[in-house]
């Protein structure tokens, strides 16, 4: 079975500028979340949806959006980025959301630097 | 509260060794915890789960202990080899369905 794939692996971006990440959770995988990883921060959530809705939102600022499709792929947004939104954004799946079900299985991530 | 990362602390072991990694999580109320591993490049891998009303766990070459007392969490690795060398995160999940994850510590394995 293929893992969470996520595209593409590396972003440059210049400020101001707006970016979509894209995630394809693994096969049969209903929910999806988000994360985004810093030297400084460590990982901290972003969001989580399922069947197309969030069902859950960090503590990011409005900039920060996603959606989910009929097919459980997500994508994620930001907007009017700044340089401290330079991070590996990574994508999880599991079956379905609640902590009886299968624990997130994690992509590779998208490298995004802002320049 | 949320993790945060400025320095990662390091283990350091000789190969064959026993590695035991420890992690102190934050809400009492957790009731759910996970050990992943991340190698350079790649994205967290699970490595083991507990739920809170186990205080043991065990996996293959790995065991997963949780002490509820002092919110406290340990991942031991048997016998550790040079393809164990990784950051090992803990995460913890409450009522909600994210995960707060530990500051990760840095597993050195040398021949």
């Amino acid at each position: 079975k293929a893992g969470v794939t996520q595209t593409p692996r590396y972003l440059i971006k210049t400020r101001g500028q707006q970016v979509t990440l894209s995630c394809s959770p693994i096969s049969g995988h209903r929910s999806v979340s988000w994360y985004q990883q810093t030297p400084g921060q460590g990982l901290q959530f972003l969001f989580e949806y399922f069947s197309e809705t969030q069902r859950n939102k960090g503590n990011f600022p409005g900039r920060f959006s996603g959606r989910q499709f009929s097919n459980s792929r997500s994508e994620m947004n930001v907007s009017t980025l700044e340089l401290g939104d330079s991070a590996l954004y990574l994508c999880a799946s599991r079956s379905g959301p609640g902590r009886n079900n299968s624990p997130l299985h994690f992509g590779n991530g998208t490298r995004l630097t802002v320049t | 509260g949320e993790s945060v990362g400025l320095h990662l602390p390091t283990l350091s072991v000789q190969e064959g060794d026993n590695s035991i990694i420890n992690c102190a999580y934050s809400n009492s109320a957790s009731d759910y915890f996970i050990w992943y591993k991340q190698e350079s490049g790649k994205g967290p891998q699970f490595i083991i789960d507990i739920r809170s009303n186990m205080d043991k766990r065990q996996g293959q070459r790995v065991t997963v202990l949780l002490n509820k007392t002092v919110k406290h969490l340990s991942l031991q690795i048997a016998a550790t080899q040079p393809g164990d060398s990784a950051v090992y995160f803990c995460a913890e999940n409450l009522n909600t369905d994210k995960l707060i994850f530990g500051t990760g510590t840095r597993l050195q394995v040398f021949p």
